[in-house]
């Protein structure tokens, strides 16, 4: 079964600080990777996506994410991290009906 | 236009009872997907409608789940009759095209928090 893996359940930053979420999904011809974010009590927002064009991708609010075939990898960064990042993000990869999803990273931004 | 919304935010209920969530898509969107995270756990595929035509209830957990999409506007997941492990929070999501493989955007509502005492 295709799958995403998040290496970690919970980084901590401090703001003004790179951010980087690993990612990395099991093998496949040709994958559909997303990251989303939740905020709390919201819902799960895109932040980017990729479709076999670009492998570095920009999302919005500064986040890009680069893929990496030989790695297997969709790692998302920031360059500087602001207090309002602070929230869960979600690595998945879309099949042909659903999205396959991460656990999860929750990403904790210290002033 | 309005995102996908979802009713209620929280529900909390006894061991034995019934609860039913709603999920309102984008209009216009064909495609309407249910998705359970249970605590700790990655966000789980429940079920898939077309319309409304279920096109894949492979995650459905059993029998206690019921999904509707009578005139394939909204939808409801009827739980009945609740179980602890049912505790999570259930995503409802939605899109115009179906193919996420190819990168089409699932929209996702602010989901239900289910609490099973």
């Amino acid at each position: 079964a295709q799958s995403v893996t998040q290496l970690d359940s919970h980084v901590s930053v401090s703001e003004g600080t790179p951010v980087l979420l690993r990612c990395n999904y099991s093998s496949s011809y040709s994958p559909s990777l997303f990251w989303y974010v939740q905020h709390p009590n919201k819902g799960l927002q895109l932040l980017l996506k990729y479709t076999s064009a670009a492998t570095l991708v920009k999302g919005i609010n500064g986040f890009e994410a680069e893929f990496k075939k030989s790695e297997t990898s969709f790692h998302l960064t920031k360059p500087s991290a602001h207090m309002s990042d602070a929230a869960e993000y979600f690595c998945a990869r879309g099949g042909y009906q659903k999205v396959t999803f991460g656990t999860g990273t929750k990403l904790q931004v210290i002033p | 236009e309005a995102g996908v919304t979802q009713f209620p935010s929280h529900s909390v209920i006894e061991k034995g009872q019934t609860v039913t969530l709603r999920c309102d898509p984008i209009s216009g969107h064909d495609n309407l997907y249910w998705y359970r995270r249970v605590m700790g756990k990655e966000i789980k595929f429940l079920l898939h409608f077309v319309k409304e035509s279920k096109q894949d209830e492979s995650g459905m957990p059993n029998n206690r789940f019921l999904a509707e999409r009578t005139g394939g506007t909204y939808s409801t997941l009827k739980v009945q009759p609740a179980e602890l492990e049912d505790s999570g929070v259930y995503f409802c999501a939605s899109s115009q095209d179906r193919g996420v493989a190819k990168g089409n955007e699932q929209f996702f509502g602010p989901g239900t928090r289910l609490t099973v005492l």
